[in-house]
């Protein structure tokens, strides 16, 4: 079974351009969700999608903004990018089982840096 | 949301038990315990789950006593590959993002 995969896994970008990262999840998996860490900040989360919609949402600014497809692949975009952007963001996925154990499962991350 | 604490850093020999508490106090009802392994560059990887008492897989332990206020992670005979961050994750079974509540990690060093 593939695991969830992220591309791309390095870039570089400068100040003010936009980025967009994609997140393909586990097959069958409806959730997901996306992650900035930074070694300041740890693990923040940046919002999760289910079958589409945006159910939760993190505490970051609007320049920060995902979608989902109807396939459950995922695409994160930030724009007007900011040298503090710089982080390794992290794409997990979840099934919807409501028995038994469920958990995350992350990609290897894109490392984002900005010059 | 239960808040939790872990020690930020370990240091261990290859062939020791490595035991990594986390403390989370306020833990809710219907929360269990997830404990990921991340090595540089890479995204956690899970390694065990547990809701009470204690949990055995082929990797590692997680014991949780009665009053599921903490729970530790116990790595038998760890390897140098075993050297990585470990984090503890509560929060409601298939619950992500802001449902969850993160650890800030347990750097642990294995050394030979």
């Amino acid at each position: 079974k593939a695991g969830v995969t992220q591309t791309p896994r390095y870039l570089i970008k400068t100040r003010g351009q936009q980025v967009t990262l994609s997140c393909s999840p586990i097959s069958g998996h409806r959730s997901v969700s996306w992650y900035q860490q930074t070694p300041g900040q740890g693990l923040q989360f940046l919002f999760e999608y289910f079958s589409e919609t945006q159910r939760n949402k993190g505490n970051f600014p609007g320049r920060f903004s995902g979608r989902q497809f109807s396939n459950s692949r995922s695409e994160m975009n930030v724009s007007t990018l900011e040298l503090g952007d710089s982080a390794l963001y992290l794409c997990a996925s979840s099934g919807d089982s409501v028995s038994g154990a469920n958990v995350l499962t992350f990609g290897a991350g894109s490392r984002l840096t900005v010059l | 949301l239960a808040k939790t604490t872990q020690p930020i850093s370990m240091d261990s020999y290859e062939g020791q038990e490595v035991n990594i508490t986390c403390s989370h106090n306020n833990i809710a009802t219907n929360d269990y315990i997830t404990w990921y392994q991340q090595f540089p560059s890479q995204g956690p990887r899970f390694i065990i789950q547990g809701y009470k008492t204690k949990v055995t897989n082929e990797v590692a332990s997680l014991f949780i006593p009665a009053d599921r206020k903490s729970s530790t992670l116990s790595l038998p005979r760890v390897s140098l590959s075993d050297t990585a961050v470990y984090y503890c994750l509560v929060g409601p079974l298939g619950a992500a993002g802001n449902k969850l509540t993160f650890g800030g990690g347990t750097r642990v060093l294995v050394k030979p």
